[in-house]
């Protein structure tokens, strides 16, 4: 089973420039994370898709970021204009249901490799 | 809102010894708990979970982990730690009642020494 695969690895651009990630998720998975992990912290939810649905985005800068998923399969991540403090890995993650709350169902991310963002 | 907290930074042990890393949380409803490592430059992996049922879960790579409501802690265990056990460690809760997001802890930095 081919895994949650990303792209660009790395990128190196300067402030107020515009980026974009693309992650191609788990066949099947219903369910895409876009995490940023800032070097010794802990992954951050920035927005959680179902489907081509938004479930959540309220930790997403929505004055620079976006993010889409167009057919419920691919997505982009995009940045602009960036800012040094987006420095930071983003990690892509796929489930196969990410469930409402209260139900039972195989909540387990499975993350990508991640693409290391460097703004200078 | 639920919370993660990993108290130790670094946990450093003897390869063959048994390792331990700390996990509490905080939510509201039913805590699912989830633990994940992440070699370098790589992302992160699932090692297991907590949902419902046994306490003590088993998952990948001989870790456990024991689920303790009273003390809101689920600390990650191994018998007997592996060189190739070095990585950073994070733990995750998701509230399984009032919440769809994950919240990860700050993670916990395990070197095994040979």
């Amino acid at each position: 089973e081919a895994g949650v695969a990303q792209s660009p690895r790395y990128k190196i651009i300067e402030k107020r420039q515009s980026v974009a990630f693309w992650c191609n998720p788990i066949s099947g998975h219903a369910t895409l994370y876009w995490y940023q992990q800032i070097l010794g912290q802990g992954p951050k939810l920035l927005i959680q898709f179902q489907n081509n649905g938004v479930v959540d985005d309220s930790q997403l800068p929505k004055d620079r970021f976006s993010a889409e998923r167009l057919k419920g399969v691919d997505s982009t991540l995009k940045i602009q204009p960036a800012k040094l403090e987006d420095s930071a890995v983003y990690l892509c993650a796929s489930s196969f249901y990410g469930g409402l709350a209260g139900t039972v169902s195989s909540y387990e991310q499975y993350f990508g490799p991640g693409t290391r963002l460097t703004v200078t | 809102a639920q919370s993660v907290a990993q108290p130790e930074d670094q946990v450093n042990v003897a390869e063959g010894n048994p390792l331990t890393v700390k996990c509490t949380y905080s939510v509201s409803g039913n805590p699912y708990l989830f633990w994940y490592v992440q070699y370098p430059n790589r992302g992160l992996q699932f090692l297991l979970k907590y949902i419902t049922g046994d306490n003590l879960v088993k998952g990948s790579y001989g870790f456990e982990a024991e689920f303790n409501k009273s003390q809101t802690s689920f600390h990650l265990k191994k018998p007997s730690a592996l060189v190739s056990d070095s990585a950073l460690y994070f733990c995750a809760v998701r509230d399984g009642n009032y919440g769809q997001n994950f919240v990860f802890g700050p993670g916990t930095r395990l070197s095994v020494l040979p």
